[in-house]
């Protein structure tokens, strides 16, 4: 079975800062993962998703994760943060079946 | 695209009642999901759809939960009777399952808000 582990619960950042979202799995078999973000009063969507390749993947808005295989992380980054991205983000696995497995989310805060 | 409708997206009802959430899924798409948020158990899978089928429902909670897929542009999930501790979002996500298993996007509705007074 997987399971996902988002380390911060919430994460308060100034304006304009870099910001790292924790995330590690768990899992005995390859795994493909994917980071979601959910603003205020919508539904998820996809940040980006690695699913196998380079490690490094860049998705929309700025943001980007790293695949560590020896770690069992996906931390997501970015480097210079808006207003606009203050949202709830989920780091989310599959093993390859039809059920993925979200984290509990960090709300990200933005702070003027 | 209109993108994955629920409606309605607010639901205010009575404990006991019948509650009945509406889900369309992007035209194509051939798997379909429900699932439940709430701040204490995060984000829920309650059951599962692959061309209108149902694949897996052992994440409903119990038997007042029903959730049906008449055909490949609509879904119903039912509570029946209702209960205060049913009180959550209830999101529908869609996908084209065209690749290998897991790898596809999840395109979720905007949630439907349900509080069971």
């Amino acid at each position: 079975a997987q399971s996902v582990t988002q380390l911060d619960s919430q994460v308060p950042v100034f304006e304009e800062a870099p910001v790292e979202l924790r995330c590690n799995y768990s899992s005995s078999v390859s795994v493909y993962l994917f980071w979601y973000v959910q603003y205020p009063n919508q539904g998820l969507q996809l940040l980006l998703k690695y699913l196998s390749g380079s490690t490094l993947v860049k998705g929309i808005n700025g943001f980007e994760a790293e695949f560590n295989k020896s770690q069992t992380s996906f931390h997501l980054r970015k480097p210079s943060v808006h207003i606009s991205d203050t949202a709830e983000y989920f780091c989310a696995v599959s093993a390859g079946g039809f059920k993925t497995i979200f984290g509990a989310g960090t709300r990200l805060f933005v702070k003027a | 695209d209109a993108g994955v409708i629920q409606s309605p997206r607010h639901e205010v009802t009575e404990m006991g009642q019948e509650v009945t959430l509406r889900c369309k899924p992007i035209s194509g798409h051939n798997s379909l999901f429900w699932y439940r948020q709430t701040m204490m158990r995060g984000l829920e899978l309650l059951i599962y759809f692959n061309n209108n089928v149902p694949i897996d429902d052992s994440g409903m909670p119990e038997d007042r939960f029903s959730a049906k897929m008449p055909n490949a542009s609509f879904s119903t999930l039912k509570i029946q009777p209702s209960e205060p501790r049913d009180s959550a979002v209830y999101f529908c996500a869609s996908v084209a399952s065209g690749g290998a298993w897991g790898t596809d996007t999840q395109y979720f509705g905007p949630g439907t808000r349900l509080t069971v007074l």
